[in-house]
């Protein structure tokens, strides 16, 4: 079965360092989407793409935070300088090309970034 | 803004139905109503969606109610490895999928 592929599963960083997540959809999907996962709260979009091109990026913190879909195929999305706050699971996702809301959307199982 | 409303937390006992309620009274009539779940260490699982009519699939069934201001998710026998964070989420082509805090489900054996 299709899977959305998330590497690493785990990272540990100091704070002010740069750190990358990576990400690679199911294949054929058009959308892709970034969470960012708090302990014990729901997950927060950061970033929507639509192949190549972001959708929504309005609650990505742009002065840390970049995401990038060149390709329109795998992503990554990137921290620099990774604070103490950003300690979460970031979680990407992807639905099929036209989905929108008529359609589910799969993710993956998450990279746990722990900034110390 | 989820703008859906659902208990914090819920219990059941194993092999008995549970149902999952969700308040969405804003709804506009281009909003599906999502249900996804989220087992520990894991990121969400989709688990049904409906725009008007219930819906049924082989992990739950889904009954809107006839306003939409509401729906509730079935699972029509619970097991151990349904205890999970369920979330109920409105979707419509001007947003983007968000999720609320969900109800936390209890299985009690």
């Amino acid at each position: 079965e299709a899977e959305v592929a998330q590497s690493p599963r785990y990272k540990i960083t100091e704070k002010s360092q740069a750190v990358a997540f990576w990400c690679d959809p199911i294949s054929g999907h058009a959308t892709l989407y970034w969470y960012r996962q708090i302990l014990g709260q729901g997950p927060e979009l950061l970033v929507q793409f639509q192949d190549e091109s972001v959708v929504d990026d309005s609650q990505l913190p742009k002065d840390r935070f970049s995401a990038e879909r060149l390709k329109g195929v795998d992503s990554t999305l990137k921290i620099q300088p990774a604070e103490l706050g950003d300690s979460a699971m970031y979680l990407c996702a992807s639905s099929k090309t036209g989905g929108g809301p008529n359609t589910e959307a799969f993710f993956g199982q998450g990279t746990r970034l722990t900034v110390v | 803004d989820a703008k859906t409303t659902q208990p914090n937390s819920m219990e059941s006992n194993e092999e008995e139905p549970v149902h999952l309620p969700c308040n969405h009274s804003t709804i506009s009539g281009t909003d599906y109503i999502h249900w996804y779940r989220q087992l520990p260490s894991q990121g969400p699982e989709y688990v049904i969606h409906g725009l008007t009519s219930n819906v049924n699939n082989r992990m739950a069934s889904l009954a809107i109610a006839e306003d939409r201001k509401s729906s509730t998710l079935i699972l029509h026998r619970a097991t151990l490895r349904d205890a999970a964070v369920y979330y109920c989420i409105r979707y419509n082509a001007g947003n983007m999928l968000t999720f609320g805090g969900g109800t936390r489900l209890m299985v009690k054996p």
